[in-house]
């Protein structure tokens, strides 16, 4: 079957912090792969995908690669800002367009 | 210009009580879907529509009936409400029912079921 396993929360940085968000998926097939960021009181938006092995998404200095070796899709930011403070998903969807989510990360950055 | 939006945002209701959100995409796409987040923020497909066609539905209540009366419309009615039901409802939407595509979700409507 198809399932994410996303690194567990809450995750508190200080700003200008190097963040790694992990996220591993099991899948049928070959699987699309997403990140969508929730940020308080709304609802989610994409943030980067990669739709087959070896692409690397990016956005808002953000970056993953979906990795088919070690089925993983590991979220990176080389500096973070209170602004980024929000909740992480990552995300597969195979087939049709049915997306499976992980549990979500709750990623805090303080001043 | 909102481009998936719900109504209403906030919905506060006794059990036992019947209710719907409606929901609408003015992105021209062929597929919507509705998700339950639950009170730890987990997500969860309920169903999906492809052009007013029902293609998932997950294992969820019969309470819950999907309606599609257009390409930009997907309600959601639930029957007999219960305080399981207590949860945020996201409506999405996508160009089409390909893997690849991003969806777009609604700004969500928190249900409490009292």
């Amino acid at each position: 079957g198809n399932s994410v396993t996303q690194m567990e929360g809450p995750v508190t940085l200080s700003e200008e912090a190097f963040l790694t968000i992990n996220c591993t998926y099991t899948a049928t097939g070959y699987p699309s792969l997403f990140w969508y960021v929730q940020y308080p009181g709304e609802g989610l938006q994409l943030l980067l995908k990669a739709t087959k092995a070896d692409d690397k998404g990016s956005n808002k200095g953000f970056e993953a690669t979906y990795r088919k070796e070690t089925t993983s899709f590991h979220l990176e930011k080389g500096s973070v800002q209170v602004s980024d403070s929000a909740v992480y998903f990552c995300a597969l969807s195979a087939g049709a367009n049915n997306l499976f989510f992980g549990t979500g990360t709750r990623l805090t950055v303080i001043p | 210009d909102t481009a998936v939006s719900q109504t209403p945002k906030y919905l506060v209701t006794q059990m036992g009580n019947d209710k719907s959100i409606k929901c609408e995409q003015n992105l021209g796409h062929d597929t919507m879907y509705w998700y339950k987040q639950d009170s730890k923020k987990f997500l969860k497909i309920m169903f999906s529509y492809n052009n007013k066609e029902l293609i998932i539905n997950e294992t969820v209540p019969n309470r819950f009936s999907p309606k599609s009366p257009d390409k930009a419309h997907l309600n959601l009615h639930i029957n007999s409400l219960e305080l399981g039901d207590s949860a945020v409802y996201f409506c999405a939407s996508s160009p089409d029912a390909s893997s690849y595509n991003e969806q777009f979700f609604g700004p969500g409507t928190r249900l409490t079921v009292l």
